[in-house]
């Protein structure tokens, strides 16, 4: 099958300036999640959707990121204005269910390292 | 709030030899545990994952991991380390409960693993 696809792979823009990245998840998976990974740091849960609705979106810092995932496949995840603390990179997952149980891991993308300067 | 703590930020082990990387999870219920693996580049790649039975769970590339509840702990070996085992190695946890809702996985910041020849 198909994995979790990602892109752009490499973004670098200034600070202030405004950015977008675009995930698209294995074809079924209801669930898909936006991961933030600061270097030398594990990954850390972003937003949560379940279809096309949110299920968790406590960890999102909501002035300047939004994300949506309007037809409940693909999603974008944007910010707006960038801050230097936001270079990362933004890993997308899917999963089959909203649980991640047995038969339902997450799938991870190759991530987008974003630079902001 | 759960949860993980990797101890070693960096190891290193000669080609052959064995391998142990440490996890310790804090949760209030039983947890759901995985390791994934992450080469530079690359988004994570599951290993293996423990929900509930057997304490000692088998995982692909050779790894296989222990949960000892006794010690909140889940940690990863492998008897014979290859180079190409060189990577970055995440422990994470995921709430038990069903039925949907957040279920994000709550990762460690990581162990980098570094193969001497």
């Amino acid at each position: 099958e198909a994995g979790v696809a990602q892109s752009p792979r490499y973004k670098i823009i200034e600070k202030r300036q405004s950015v977008a990245f675009w995930c698209n998840p294995i074809s079924g998976h209801a669930t898909l999640y936006w991961y933030q990974q600061i270097l030398g740091q594990g990954p850390k849960l972003l937003i949560q959707f379940q279809n096309n609705g949110v299920v968790d979106d406590s960890q999102l810092p909501k002035d300047r990121f939004s994300a949506e995932r309007l037809k409940g496949v693909d999603s974008t995840l944007k910010i707006q204005p960038a801050k230097l603390e936001d270079s990362a990179v933004y890993l997308c997952a899917s999963s089959l269910i909203a649980q991640t149980g047995a038969n339902s891991p997450l799938h991870f993308g190759n991530g987008t390292r974003l630079t902001v300067t | 709030a759960q949860s993980v703590t990797q101890p070693d930020i960096h190891i290193t082990v000669s080609e052959g030899a064995s391998l142990e990387l440490r996890c310790n999870y804090s949760y209030g219920a039983t947890p759901y545990l995985f390791w994934y693996v992450q080469s530079p580049g690359q988004g994570l790649q599951l290993l293996l994952k423990y929900f509930s039975g057997d304490t000692l769970v088998q995982g692909i590339k050779g790894f296989e991991a222990e949960f000892k509840r006794s010690q909140s702990s889940f940690n990863l070996r492998k008897p014979s380390v290859h180079w190409s085992d060189a990577a970055e190695y995440f422990c994470a946890v995921a709430s038990s409960y069903s039925g949907g809702g957040a279920d994000g996985l709550t990762f460690g910041k990581g162990t980098h693993l570094i193969i001497q020849p």
